[in-house]
């Protein structure tokens, strides 16, 4: 099966840095990359996502890189602010339309001071 | 869009009893959904895959006699734990994909929180 790995496990950045969290996956099948943000108590909340027809995507402050020969992908989150201090996580699935099922990396606790 | 909600959002049960986990997608509808569990501190690891209408597919090594999953209608799924046990003390999170939304797009409910005694 699936197998994503992920690092940093822990990240610190000042305020108004970037950081960079990294995946690599192991099946060639998976197409399919979200990423999510988890906030203490809370469900996890999609903040952006990349198919494998597509190298990189961008949403305001974030983006996410993929690299399908090499098999890792990327976030990248500009700018940083205190409320973008949370769990991150990354996922990969085959995409195969409504059964697909999420593989989930073991998640970066990103933490922005002041 | 795409909200997901469960109920309840916590919970505290003794050892022994059973307990039910509503999952619902409030403004889509949702052929598919998902049941994850969350160790503090950890991943969340996929529990069983749910569609409307028909038996859900369990992971390996999760037990379907003990999490009793039914989902009778394209807005809701539920999770019922029986017999609880403490080891069983875990934060339960759904998911689900819109009918005739963005293909495999999971949206996440906000997970209840299980505590038994």
């Amino acid at each position: 099966g699936e197998n994503v790995e992920q690092h940093p496990s822990t990240l610190s950045v000042q305020e108004g840095d970037s950081a960079v969290i990294k995946c690599t996956y192991s099946d060639s099948a998976s197409n399919y990359f979200p990423w999510y943000k988890q906030e203490l108590g809370k469900g996890p909340q999609l903040i952006i996502d990349i198919r494998s027809n597509v190298g990189e995507k961008k949403d305001q402050r974030i983006a996410v890189t993929l690299n399908k020969t090499a098999k890792h992908f990327s976030l990248h989150i500009t700018e940083t602010q205190p409320e973008d201090s949370a769990v991150y996580f990354c996922a990969a699935s085959p995409g195969t339309g409504t059964a697909s099922k999420l593989t989930f990396g073991t998640g970066t606790r990103l933490q922005v001071t002041l | 869009g795409a909200v997901v909600s469960q109920h309840p959002s916590w919970v505290i049960c003794k050892s022994g009893t059973s307990v039910k986990i509503e999952c619902r997608s409030l403004d889509f509808q949702a052929t598919t959904m998902f049941w994850y569990r969350q160790f503090p501190k950890q991943s969340l690891m996929l529990m069983a895959t749910s569609n409307e209408g028909s038996k859900a597919t369990y992971e390996q090594g999760v037990e379907k006699d003990k999490f009793l999953i039914n989902h009778a209608s394209l807005t809701l799924s539920t999770l019922t734990v029986t017999s609880a046990h403490p080891e069983d003390s875990s934060f339960y999170i759904c998911s689900a994909i819109s009918a005739g939304g963005v293909p495999d797009t999971q949206y996440f409910g906000p997970g209840t929180r299980l505590t038994v005694l």
